[in-house]
């Protein structure tokens, strides 16, 4: 089965840090990209960043760019996000997802999505 | 940034019913365009990729159109699981931005 499990979350005061990893299985991790997405209560999603397969091309968001820190190792199967100098703004249920692209020959194009959602996990960022 | 909205934010329906759901991006991504439904506690799931290829698994009764801006999501005989909250996705570039949602409930 396909399945990604986050973990790491927890209640962190502001400015303070933390460390989420996400565990793959049931599929070729290494050959895969992948990205982290939050939600905040009551909000609507928020991509995070991304990282290739081979870790040459990470993106990240404005809103956490120089705080936030994707990696992965493929050895073992996991993506991580090292977040640091937390704000109360980054409050959210964590999820990683794995980046899918299609190929289109009759477009000669790419297409991309995240076709399989890990269950999240819940940061808190409060003093 | 490529900002992504979507109407209405939410409706009511009655199982059986049709729906259309919007999504307009700021500014033309081709068929870059993906719709994924929610429910409450739980993980997003991909339900239409590029704008119109139905996800392996999903029932047939949804499906997808549009291109450049405007893009719909459509629900034929709506069933009980399909209350949720559905949001659009484009991944014509960085940073993916998702639509606000829209809230379906039941009538």
């Amino acid at each position: 089965e396909v399945q990604l499990v986050e973990s790491g979350g927890g209640l962190v005061q502001p400015g303070g840090s933390l460390r989420l990893s996400c565990a793959a299985s049931g599929f070729t991790f290494s050959t895969y990209s992948m990205n982290w997405v939050r939600q905040a209560p009551g909000k609507g999603l928020e991509w995070v960043s991304y990282i290739s397969s081979s870790t040459t091309i990470i993106y990240y968001a404005d809103s956490v760019m120089g705080r936030f820190t994707i990696s992965r190792d493929n050895a073992k199967n996991s993506v991580s996000l090292q977040m640091n100098s937390l704000r109360a703004e980054d409050t959210a249920v964590y999820y990683c997802a794995r980046d899918r692209r299609l190929y289109s020959g009759s477009e000669d194009k790419y297409y991309y999505y995240m076709d399989v959602w890990g269950r999240g996990t819940t940061v808190t960022v409060s003093s | 940034d490529i900002q992504m909205t979507q109407s209405p934010s939410s409706l009511s329906a009655s199982v059986g019913d049709r729906v259309t759901i919007t999504c307009r991006a700021s500014q033309s991504i081709s068929r870059y365009l993906n719709w994924y439904q929610q429910k409450p506690g739980k993980a997003p799931k991909l339900l239409i990729y590029a704008a119109s290829s139905l996800q392996s698994g999903v029932p047939s009764r949804f499906s997808g159109s549009g291109s450049g801006t405007d893009f719909t999501l459509t629900i034929t005989s709506l069933q009980p699981e399909d209350f949720a909250t559905y949001s659009c996705q484009q991944s014509y570039s960085t940073p993916y931005t998702f639509g606000p949602g829209a809230q379906l409930q039941i009538k």
